[in-house]
């Protein structure tokens, strides 16, 4: 079945270091891969989408890679912040999503 | 307000009781999706509507879940003989639909806990 692995499950970063999620997807009919990040106790929130017409997208600190050859896309936060601390979830689909299982992300100060 | 609610935030039920959680969409969304979210986990799709059908239902879906978009607006969920691994987030989405997806958008959560 349709299936997303996320690496790693935990990432710890020093404040204005790069953090990078990587994602791959079994489903080659997936063309929608969204980021979202999720703080403890609220709704998980979009913070960048990529289309599979797309390579690259970047939105300020944050940019995503696709590689629809390889069924991979990654997520890469550059000059981290303590507020960027939170789970991040990668999602791929094109009708309904499948998450992957998350990553939890600590900025130290 | 908007965004996508909830209703209950939070629901205690005692195992085998059935239960109804509901999701009122943003207004101009066609689709909406249900997932549950189990602690350290993603989100893990449940069924979706466009408009009124149900298009697509989780083949790991227990048939005590039932799920329906009467007028095309809002969705209930509803949890027959709850057991205890029932115990989880769920979560309600709504988007246009269109291909490729647009941005879901999530509502709060109900958080189920079964005793």
């Amino acid at each position: 079945g349709e299936n997303v692995e996320q690496h790693p499950s935990t990432l710890s970063v020093q404040e204005g270091d790069s953090a990078v999620i990587k994602c791959t997807y079994s489903d080659s009919a997936s063309n929608y891969f969204p980021w979202y990040k999720q703080e403890l106790g609220k709704r998980p929130q979009l913070i960048i989408d990529i289309r599979s017409n797309v390579g690259e997208k970047k939105d300020q600190r944050i940019a995503v890679t696709l590689n629809k050859t390889a069924k991979h896309f990654s997520l890469h936060i550059t000059e981290t912040q303590p507020e960027d601390s939170a789970v991040y979830f990668c999602a791929a689909g094109a009708q309904k999503l499948v998450f992957g299982q998350g990553t939890r992300l600590t900025i130290n100060p | 307000d908007t965004g996508v609610s909830q209703d209950p935030r939070h629901k205690i039920t005692k195992r085998g009781q059935n239960v109804t959680f509901r999701c009122d969409p943003i207004s101009e969304h066609n689709r909406l999706y249900w997932y549950r979210q189990t602690l350290g986990q993603g989100p893990e799709f449940l069924t979706y509507f466009q408009n009124e059908a149900q298009l697509e239902k989780s083949r790991l879906l227990s048939d005590r879940f039932s799920a329906e978009r009467p007028k095309g607006s809002f969705s209930t969920l509803e949890i027959q003989r709850t057991e205890q691994g029932d115990s989880a987030m769920y979560l309600c989405a709504s988007t246009f639909s269109g291909t490729p997806l647009y941005e879901q958008y999530f509502g709060p959560g109900t958080r189920l806990t079964v005793t």
